[in-house]
């Protein structure tokens, strides 16, 4: 079946340092890639998308390549904020039931962030 | 606008208790879904309604218990819960396509508390 693995972290870092954050799946299929951040207390907000493979997703200053060869989508901003500080999760959707229609989106563990000013 | 509402934001509520999540939006979407967020952990699928019909239940114990009375509102009826169903419920919605890869919008949640 789907999965994605991404870094857990706790990953701390000082303010104005590059993020990455490693993500990779494995799906049958074409799936869409997403990045969700949960800031806490609250609910999952999108962060950025990429339907196909090469797609670029970007938002906030956080970046994201579709790379099918390498079935990853890292996660990269180049200065952190402390306002940054939450946990990020991958995720992907696919049809993974016959016939098409709604189905649910398949998260990583999520990663911790804590930015440090 | 990609609001997706959700109330009460907090529940306590004792284990013989009956009481009912809702869940709304105004986007269109014909898909709605209901997760289970442990802490520390990923959302977990419980429910998918895809034109106001069930069309996946992930195994999900019957002491919860989904409803879409229309396109826009999504509710989860609670009885005889247990305290390990503690945990933050997530509504969502997305518009269907026949790829099943659409961008779902989440609520931000009801904390619920059982005791």
């Amino acid at each position: 079946g789907d999965s994605v693995t991404q870094m857990e972290g706790p990953v701390t870092l000082s303010e104005e340092a590059f993020l990455t954050i490693n993500c990779t799946y494995t799906a049958t299929g074409y799936p869409s890639l997403f990045w969700y951040v949960q800031y806490p207390g609250e609910g999952l907000q999108l962060l950025l998308k990429a339907t196909k493979a090469d797609d670029k997703g970007s938002n906030k200053g956080f970046e994201a390549t579709y790379r099918k060869e390498t079935t990853s989508f890292h996660l990269e901003k180049g200065s952190v904020q402390v306002s940054d500080s939450a946990v990020y999760f991958c995720a992907l959707g696919s049809n993974m039931y016959s016939g098409g229609g709604a189905d649910g989106l398949t998260f990583g563990k999520g990663t911790h962030l804590i930015i440090q000013p | 606008d990609t609001e997706v509402t959700q109330t009460p934001k907090h529940l306590v509520m004792g284990m013989t208790n009956k009481k009912s999540l809702k869940c709304e939006q105004h986007m269109g979407h014909r898909a709605m879904y209901w997760y289970k967020q442990k802490a520390k952990k990923p959302p977990e699928l419980m429910f998918v309604y895809s034109y106001e019909k069930l069309s996946i239940n992930e195994s999900v114990p019957s002491r919860f218990s989904p409803e879409c009375p229309n396109s826009s509102l999504l509710n989860l009826h609670l009885h005889a819960l247990q305290p390990e169903d503690s945990a933050l419920y997530l509504c969502a919605s997305s518009q269907p396509t026949s790829g099943g890869r659409e961008t779902q919008y989440f609520g931000p949640g009801t904390r619920l508390l059982v005791l």
